[in-house]
């Protein structure tokens, strides 16, 4: 079956310029996961979401930083006033019901680059 | 506060060869363990886990080895074949959905 998709694959932006990333999830998948992966970096946790409600936001750096999601699928992460330290790899993650401890499906990323 | 570290950023090894990728974590919490393996433009990849009851867990050329003692896990690839050739990432959880993960190990197996 499909994997879980993102869009676009590759984003480059201006400073001070709003971006949307998209998020697909495994069709089923009720856990969806934002990550971010700076060069150099690990993957750092943004936000999970549980169905349509994020009940932990903990990792989003700051208030540019938005997500939300639909219908209990499709995901965006909002960045309002890009600056060149949003330049990572955003990746998306889902897990499938009661997958909690399980393995997350990942998407291959957006690049986003802030000039 | 890196509370996952993979100290190896790279490692090279030849065909036929083990491979062995190191992971430390600080967290005692920590009871759930995961490899990802990652190729270029790719998203990671789930390769094997291991819950903190075990101190061992095998799926066919892939083994990972847990330490609580040391806070330390290993992954063997036996035997390592070019398409090993990746970036493996190491992730703990403390029991929930959220995972930390590390920083990852570029590994490059020769022909």
């Amino acid at each position: 079956g499909a994997g879980v998709s993102q869009s676009p694959s590759n984003k480059v932006t201006e400073k001070g310029k709003d971006v949307e990333l998209r998020c697909d999830p495994i069709s089923g998948h009720t856990a969806l996961y934002w990550y971010r992966q700076s060069l150099g970096q690990g993957l750092e946790f943004l936000i999970y979401f549980q169905g349509n409600s994020a009940p932990d936001k903990s990792g989003l750096p700051s208030d540019r930083f938005s997500a939300e999601r639909t219908g209990g699928s499709v995901s965006t992460l909002t960045i309002q006033r890009t600056q060149q330290e949003d330049s990572a790899v955003y990746l998306c993650a889902s897990s499938p019901p009661g997958g909690g401890l399980g393995a997350q499906y990942f998407g291959p990323g957006t690049r986003l680059l802030v000039l | 506060d890196q509370q996952v570290k993979q100290n190896s950023p790279s490692l090279s090894v030849q065909e036929g060869r083990i491979s062995i990728l190191n992971c430390d974590y600080t967290n005692s919490m920590f009871d759930y363990f995961l490899w990802y393996k990652k190729y270029p433009a790719e998203g990671p990849t789930f390769l094997i886990s291991i819950s903190s009851i075990k101190d061992k867990n095998e799926d066919g050329r892939f083994t990972v080895f847990l330490n609580k003692s040391a806070k330390h896990l290993s992954l063997h690839i036996v035997p390592s074949q070019p398409g090993d050739s990746a970036v493996y990432f190491c992730a703990a959880s403390g029991g929930t959905y959220k995972y930390i993960f590390g920083t990852g190990t570029r590994l490059k197996v020769l022909a």
